[in-house]
């Protein structure tokens, strides 16, 4: 069964940009979750999705935005990047929102410039 | 406010040897630890999880010690090898409905 997918693997964006970055789940697995790492302050959750529907929402700003889609598949995007938002975005996905077990993608690695 | 307390930060072991890495959580409601691996230019992967109802867990070479009193798990690695130098984070959730806490994790060496 392949792996969580996440695209594009690595983007480099200038300061004041938009981007959008892309998950798809396991096959079968249904809630998405997005968190974020830096060197700094490690792996924060962003936010979560099952059934197209935002479940739990982390401490950041509105300008990271997400969605799911009816197959499953998430993107979120984040408007007005700065130089600060530069990290791993990883996409973590589980069978549904009691399982615990979360299976991360590879993520996409983010530079803002 | 920090809510998983991961030490130490680096470890160097001797092959063969076996690390121990300790977490410290706050919150009584956790009920589901979990033990992530991660290499350079990889997603986390999920190595050994442990609920409160018991106190070890064993996976290959790889034990979780689960002491509910004191609110600490540590995960412990048998015949250490280099290939498993890499940065281990510990996490936690409740409920199931609620995202992983992580703790800052630990850049693991095991040298030849």
């Amino acid at each position: 069964k392949a792996g969580v997918t996440q695209t594009p693997r690595y983007l480099i964006k200038t300061r004041g940009q938009q981007v959008t970055l892309s998950c798809s789940p396991i096959s079968g697995h249904r809630s998405v979750s997005w968190y974020q790492q830096t060197p700094g302050q490690g792996l924060q959750f962003l936010f979560e999705y099952f059934s197209e529907t935002q479940r739990n929402k982390g401490n950041f700003p509105g300008r990271f935005s997400g969605r799911q889609f009816s197959n499953s598949r998430s993107e979120m995007n984040v408007s007005t990047l700065e130089l600060g938002d530069s990290a791993l975005y990883l996409c973590a996905s589980s069978l549904g929102p009691r399982t615990h077990e979360q299976y991360f993608g590879p993520g996409t690695r983010l530079t803002v410039t | 406010q920090q809510q998983v307390k991961q030490s130490p930060q680096s470890l160097i072991v001797q092959k063969g040897g076996i690390p121990i890495i300790n977490c410290a959580y706050e919150n009584t409601a956790f009920d589901y630890f979990p033990w992530y691996q991660q290499f350079p230019g990889k997603g986390p992967a999920l190595l050994i999880a442990i609920r409160p109802d018991v106190s070890e867990k064993k996976e290959g070479r790889f034990t979780i010690s689960f002491n509910k009193s004191a609110k600490q798990f540590s995960l412990h690695i048998m015949d250490s090898q280099p290939g498993d130098s890499a940065t281990y984070f510990c996490a936690a959730s409740r409920g199931g409905n609620t995202p992983l806490v992580f703790g800052k994790g630990t850049r693991l060496s095991v040298i030849a």
